[in-house]
């Protein structure tokens, strides 16, 4: 079946090291996104890629850093910069053209910091 | 900048009912698209339904139906004979129609479904 997959579903960082978390679509979408959640808020975009080897800052991009390589995968890594990282990310990618919109979201990493 | 404002952080309905979630939004785009998600407690965002503005009738998928009012720019879902596997926070979003997708969110609605 088609989809978005996320990895890992929890993730527990000390303060001061980098996580990387995983994403990865077999939908053949060519955008994809990653956006974080808090509670009592909508999500936030923090980057987004239209294309292979081309990526762009979102709303919230700070302490955060992304590459997209292949077309199927586009891992986020929560820096040591990142002041606030505990949160829930969602992953999500878009064909690129029609039907306007509609975003395909993976089941999320709830990242905890200690 | 696109803004979407959902002012009620909580509603119940018991179970049949019928319920209405309000949702405005601000832009002065004219060609765009408006949505509501679903994320139920496993939290894996689901679509429920989709408006395009430049339709004048309103979408309808089954027990989901909005009130798309373009001047006000309000977007409310009414979800009608409710069910217990409705209870989720719901999210309105909002996309302009140009190069880029952009899904603009709400802070979401929490329903709960009671028996």
């Amino acid at each position: 079946d088609g989809g978005i997959t996320q990895s890992p579903k929890y993730l527990f960082r000390k303060e001061g090291q980098n996580v990387t978390l995983s994403c990865e679509q077999n939908l053949n979408h060519d955008a994809m996104y990653w956006y974080r959640q808090d509670p009592g808020q909508g999500l936030r975009l923090i980057y987004y890629s239209q294309i292979v080897n081309d990526f762009q800052k979102g709303d919230i991009a700070e302490g955060y850093s992304v590459s997209r390589e292949k077309k199927e995968s586009f891992p986020l890594t929560v820096t040591s910069a990142q002041k606030n990282p505990t949160a829930f990310y969602l992953c999500a990618s878009t064909p690129g053209q029609g039907p306007w919109g509609e975003q395909f979201f993976g089941p999320g990493t709830r990242l905890t910091v200690l | 900048a696109q803004t979407v404002t959902q002012s009620q952080p909580e509603m119940s309905v018991q179970e049949a009912e019928t319920v209405t979630l309000s949702c405005t939004y601000d832009t002065s785009e004219s060609n765009y698209y408006l949505f509501w998600y679903k994320q139920p407690p496993s939290r894996q965002m689901i679509l429920v339904i989709r408006q395009e503005a430049y339709k004048q009738q309103n979408a309808t998928e089954n027990r989901f139906s909005v009130n798309f009012q373009k001047a006000a720019k309000s977007f409310s879902l009414k979800i009608s004979d409710s069910q217990l596997g409705d209870t989720a926070m719901y999210f309105c979003a909002f996309i302009m129609n140009t190069g880029f997708q952009k899904l603009v969110f709400g802070t979401g609605t929490r329903l709960l479904v009671s028996p």
